[in-house]
């Protein structure tokens, strides 16, 4: 089955500056790659997502890349604000799978 | 729209108790799901369900049971409580199955096994 896995699992980063977390996958059928983001006693929401056929997609102060030949994605964060504070998941879907399978998550702080 | 609900919020079982988590949809999706979540295990799938009468197994499905008799409702059984099942658990739904479109969780309920 899938295996998706997040580096670092902790960021720490100066407002303003910009936070990159990185996402790995294993299966290269994999097609549709979301992020989540969970604040402290929330459930978790969608803030981006890529398909397969797409190498970056922009929204505002986030971006995602993904590179299909090294089987990773990261999410890019620009000018980073205390409010961005929060664990950050990604996920993974096979094409022919309805799952999502999700990686441990990363928690980013956001130092004013 | 409600979009997904959960109930209870909170919940605290002795051991070798049974119960069931509550969940519920209004936004007519076919694909719902739930997950547990563990301080530093992400969000691992329990079991999963792509349209009324049907439901599969996902990565730690031991010690839970799904129905889905409605597209509505997809509630969770705990046949027999054990600690290790202290979690976080939320359901999620999507509006298609197998294309990839987001997932909208529940606010989740904090099961505590004593």
């Amino acid at each position: 089955g899938e295996n998706v896995e997040q580096h670092p699992s902790t960021l720490s980063v100066q407002e303003g500056d910009s936070a990159v977390i990185k996402c790995t996958y294993s299966d290269s059928a994999s097609n549709y790659f979301p992020w989540y983001k969970q604040e402290l006693g929330k459930r978790p929401q969608l803030i981006i997502d890529i398909r397969s056929n797409v190498g970056e997609k922009k929204d505002q102060r986030i971006a995602v890349t993904l590179n299909k030949t090294a089987k990773h994605f990261s999410l890019h964060i620009t000018e980073t604000q205390p409010e961005d504070s929060a664990v950050y998941f990604c996920a993974a879907k096979t094409g022919a799978n309805s799952k999502l399978t999700f990686g441990k998550g990363i928690t980013l702080s956001v130092r004013p | 729209n409600a979009g997904v609900t959960q109930t209870p919020k909170f919940q605290v079982l002795k051991t070798g108790q049974s119960m069931t988590l509550q969940c519920a949809q209004d936004m007519n999706h076919e694909y719902m799901s739930w997950y547990r979540q563990d301080p530093g295990m992400g969000l691992r799938l329990i079991h999963y369900s792509v349209g009324a009468g049907i439901t599969d197994q996902g990565e730690v499905p031991n010690g839970y049971n799904v129905s889905r008799s409605t597209t509505e409702d997809f509630p969770l059984r705990l046949l027999s409580a054990a600690p290790s099942q202290t979690s976080v658990y939320f359901c999620a739904s999507s509006s298609d199955v197998y294309d990839g479109y987001e997932q909208y969780f529940g606010p989740g309920t904090r099961l505590t096994v004593t």
